[in-house]
């Protein structure tokens, strides 16, 4: 059974980069050709696709967060994570990691609170 | 953002049988499969629907999709109290907006 599960500041203060990390278990991150995904949900909102990786590193992102968005791939831990840089209070949402497109297999989701 | 788009609510009593639409363009329901998300509040998302009315196991038969030009639909039939949740759909996008989108999403209420 494939489990992820993210990991990372849940405070983080304007301009900053907000950094994630999910942790996949129960599988293996270079095999399987699965893209790896970053979800995001605003409070009472819907959902917003962040971008993914693909094991071999290449990467697509959504286009309206693409100027600050890196996704990177460390497959010797099993792990994928999410840089989003210059945020600001419209970033505050919980964070959700996932396998697929589409995502099969979901992270709990992390909240992540931008504020001073 | 979302430029799938869906009605915010929908209801029914136990047993009943309820639709959801999801309404797209031709960029991305019309040319791609349509995905189906169910979501309980205060969990994360889980596939109900995939390439337009396929069921991933352990899924219940009840929930159907449907997908016609560039709209789709969710059927939820006997509804069931455990079936209260927010629903999205979601599609490739081959538009600027792309390349993956979610719909608006549809709270789903048992009467």
């Amino acid at each position: 059974q494939v489990q992820l599960q993210e990991s990372g500041p849940g405070l983080v203060k304007p301009s900053q980069t907000l950094s994630l990390t999910c942790t996949v278990s129960g599988g293996s991150i270079s095999s399987g050709g699965y893209y790896w995904s970053w979800i995001r949900q605003h409070s009472g909102k819907g959902l917003e696709w962040i971008g993914y990786i693909y094991h071999s590193g290449s990467t697509y992102y959504n286009p309206s967060l693409k100027s600050r968005v890196n996704i990177s791939v460390d497959t010797s831990k099993n792990q994928f994570s999410l840089k989003l840089s210059s945020v600001t209070a419209a970033d505050t949402a919980v964070y959700y990691c996932a396998r697929g497109l589409p995502a099969d297999y979901w992270g709990q989701g992390t909240l992540v609170t931008v504020s001073s | 953002q979302s430029v799938l788009t869906q009605p915010p609510s929908a209801s029914g009593t136990p047993g009943q049988r309820v639709t959801i639409s999801c309404s797209g363009s031709s960029s991305n329901i019309g040319s791609n499969y349509v995905y189906w998300y169910q979501q309980v509040p205060g969990t994360a998302p889980k596939l109900l629907i995939y390439s337009n009315n396929h069921r991933p196991s352990g899924v219940p038969d009840r929930f159907s999709g449907s997908k016609s030009g560039t709209s789709a639909s969710l059927a939820i039939s006997g509804l069931r109290s455990e079936d209260e949740a927010d629903y999205y759909c979601a599609a490739w996008d081959d538009s600027l907006s792309g390349p993956y989108v979610f719909g608006t999403g549809t709270k789903v209420t048992v009467l």
